[in-house]
């Protein structure tokens, strides 16, 4: 079936380090790609998305591109701060039984020390 | 500007007894959705709603129900609480089911079943 894979976390770096979170993906057809982030003691939000291959989602400074190729939405940005520090989940959407249920990888928790 | 709002916040259950969760959307949104976040699984769907009137099973439904008597309401109902029901819930709505929509999330119930 379905699914998306992440890279177990927890990630932790120093203020203005680079971040990457990998996300790949298994899905037949064309899905749409998110990235949604949890702050401590909130709901998630969304970050970003992409909708089809080769699609550059940004948003924050944080950017992942849709690579059919390799199915893949690796997280990334370029100089992380404290405020960065949440659990980021990617997800997929699929045009399927008219649900447009999301489904969602297991999470990584990023920490970021000054 | 609510958006989804989630009640109650928290919640300690004994095993055996029931509740029900509320979940509120003020958005006019058709679709809505509860997903269990548990840790290293990331979100699952317990069920969805796609219109007023309407419920649907997702990946982990059983223990629960759910029910839609108003388009603005997502209510799930827990009959009989077990351990295994210990989880953190989201409920969550969107404006349609098309592959590039956001789906909005409440802050979430943290239920512990003792």
């Amino acid at each position: 079936g379905d699914s998306v894979t992440q890279m177990e976390g927890p990630v932790t770096l120093s203020e203005e380090a680079f971040l990457t979170i990998n996300c790949t993906y298994t899905a037949t057809g064309y899905p749409s790609l998110f990235w949604y982030v949890q702050y401590p003691g909130e709901g998630l939000q969304l970050l970003l998305k992409a909708t089809k291959a080769d699609d550059k989602g940004s948003n924050k400074g944080f950017e992942a591109t849709y690579r059919k190729e390799t199915t893949s939405f690796h997280l990334e940005k370029g100089s992380v701060q404290v405020s960065d520090s949440a659990v980021y989940f990617c997800a997929l959407r699929k045009w399927s039984s008219n649900t447009g249920k999301l489904i969602f990888g297991q999470g990584t928790t990023l920490q970021v020390k000054p | 500007n609510a958006g989804v709002t989630q009640t109650p916040k928290f919640r300690v259950l004994k095993t055996g007894q029931s509740m029900t969760l509320l979940c509120a959307q003020d958005m006019n949104h058709e679709y809505m959705y509860w997903y269990r976040q548990d840790p290293g699984m990331g979100l699952r769907l317990i069920h969805y709603s796609v219109g007023e009137g309407t419920t649907a099973k997702g990946e982990v439904p059983d223990g629960y129900n759910v029910s839609r008597l108003k388009k603005q309401n997502f209510l799930l109902g827990l009959e009989s609480a077990a351990p295994s029901q210990t989880s953190v819930y989201f409920c969550a709505s969107s404006y349609d089911n098309s592959l590039n929509t956001e789906a909005f999330f409440g802050q979430g119930t943290r239920l512990t079943v003792v």
